[in-house]
């Protein structure tokens, strides 16, 4: 089966600092898409960022970027700057392969950013 | 933002109840999908669709149909709800391919007493 792994349920920082959120996958196929979205209390599901498998770039959006290690299957999102608008539930998610019909998601990271 | 709405945006019924869910788009997207999240599980796949009337199950399916008669709109519908499918529901789009970002709607909350 396809999974996806987020090891921490939950995270909490200090306003301004940098934090990651680590997730992991499992799959079969070479050609592959990652996704981290998130859910703030608004419960509204927002796509963060998307990295396709092929690329060797890491993506990055303003403050938010990834470590897309193919080898190790992982996929970890780095938060800069955090701010207390980053507080939210985080999801990370695949479509594990051109065939694939469907998003699979990690079980989510709780992120609290303090003041 | 993607232009896509739930409704209704929350409901309670009781248990044997039909209930049907909707999703509309402004979009024109291809696919559109029916989730379900649940504490510990994330969001799990329904069913989704890949055009007028083509339609595929998902993981999480039984007790679940759908229907697609539009372009725009996509139904879920519990033919006989149940207190196990109290949960969060949210709609996605995507463009033209499966491989294409998912853009999800604003979720429905349903409580089945």
């Amino acid at each position: 089966a396809q999974t996806v792994t987020q090891s921490q349920p939950e995270m909490s920082v200090q306003e301004a600092e940098t934090v990651t959120l680590s997730c992991t996958y499992d799959t079969s196929e070479n050609n592959y898409y990652l996704f981290w979205y998130k859910q703030p209390p608004s419960r509204q599901m927002i796509l963060v960022i998307r990295q396709e498998a092929y690329k060797q770039q890491n993506a990055t959006e303003n403050r938010f970027s990834v470590n897309f290690q193919k080898a190790a299957k992982s996929f970890s999102l780095k938060i800069s700057d955090s701010q207390l608008g980053d507080t939210a539930m985080y999801f990370c998610a695949s479509i594990p392969g051109q065939g694939a019909q469907k998003l699979v998601f990690g079980q989510g990271t709780r992120l609290t950013i303090n003041p | 933002d993607a232009g896509i709405t739930q409704s209704p945006r929350h409901k309670v019924t009781e248990t044997g109840t039909p209930v049907t869910l909707r999703c509309h788009q402004t979009e024109n997207h291809r696919y559109m999908y029916w989730y379900r999240q649940d504490p510990g599980h994330g969001l799990r796949l329904i069913h989704y669709s890949y055009g007028v009337k083509d339609t595929d199950k998902g993981e999480v399916s039984d007790g679940y149909s759908v229907s697609r008669s539009k372009t725009e709109d996509f139904l879920l519908t519990l033919e006989s709800a149940t207190s196990s499918q109290t949960s969060v529901y949210f709609c996605a789009i995507s463009e033209i391919l499966p491989t294409d970002t998912q853009y999800f709607g604003p979720g429905t909350r349903l409580t089945v007493l």
